[in-house]
């Protein structure tokens, strides 16, 4: 089983729908993050957060907001989703004490959401 | 976090050594380099880190010059399944509470039989 996991994979909704995206795992991991890409673009950060009482926005926070339910759980929402938020999200997990040697911080990413916004 | 600088596209015949290279001349002490890949549409997956030193895992080897201003990953011997972007990340030394990673635009291996 994969150990981070996104639902819905795709999703297609009209302007205005409020949309939530989920997001678990198993890696045990406390820190959590929500991307968004678009099309020939790298991945932008719109929410991280670093343990259950822990939320911070990202670079594009605006027009969405999240949720922590759980060390394993994440949850991103849009209120009134509009057409421009028409893009690829990816979820990721990470544990600086993972991957060799202090300072290290690496990030493991789910299999992505496809949300189309008409 | 420092720039990178990699090329837009490469192509590497399977079975061979794919080496991808990327420039980082403003990279501090501090400062990792990270390879992530993604294959079409996929989640990016991790591949390798390092700070100045070789380093190799099973996917890969991450070479770093003396001066650390660039470094190349190497696939060792690339398939088909290879075919993704990597991108080259350089990122602070985990402080506080930097959280993100910033891609770039990467370069586009091509994997040809």
């Amino acid at each position: 089983d994969a150990d981070v996991t996104q639902t819905p994979r795709n999703r297609i909704t009209k302007t205005g729908k409020r949309i939530m995206l989920e997001c678990s795992q198993t890696k045990g991991h406390d820190r959590m993050y929500w991307y968004r890409q678009d099309p020939g673009l790298g991945l932008r950060l719109i929410y991280y957060s670093f343990d259950v009482k822990d939320i911070n926005k990202g670079e594009i926070s605006d027009g969405y907001s999240v949720s922590r339910q759980a060390q394993a759980k994440f949850s991103l929402s849009l209120e009134s989703a509009i057409p421009n938020q028409t893009a690829l999200y990816f979820c990721a997990t990470s544990d600086p004490s993972f991957g060799g040697g202090f300072g290290t911080d690496t990030q493991y990413f789910g299999p992505g959401t496809r949300l189309t916004v008409l | 976090d420092a720039k990178t600088t990699q090329p837009t596209s490469m192509d590497c015949a399977e079975g061979r050594a794919a080496n991808l290279p990327c420039n980082h001349s403003t990279i501090s002490g501090n400062e990792y380099v990270y390879w992530y890949r993604q294959i079409h549409s996929q989640g990016p997956q991790y591949i390798i880190h390092g700070l100045k030193n070789n380093e190799t895992n099973e996917m890969a080897s991450l070479i770093i010059t003396e001066d650390r201003k660039s470094s190349t990953l190497i696939l060792p011997h690339a398939t088909l399944r290879d075919t993704a972007v990597y991108y080259c990340i350089v990122r602070l030394r985990l402080q506080g509470s930097q959280g993100n990673l910033i891609f770039g635009k990467g370069t586009k291996l091509s994997v040809k039989p």
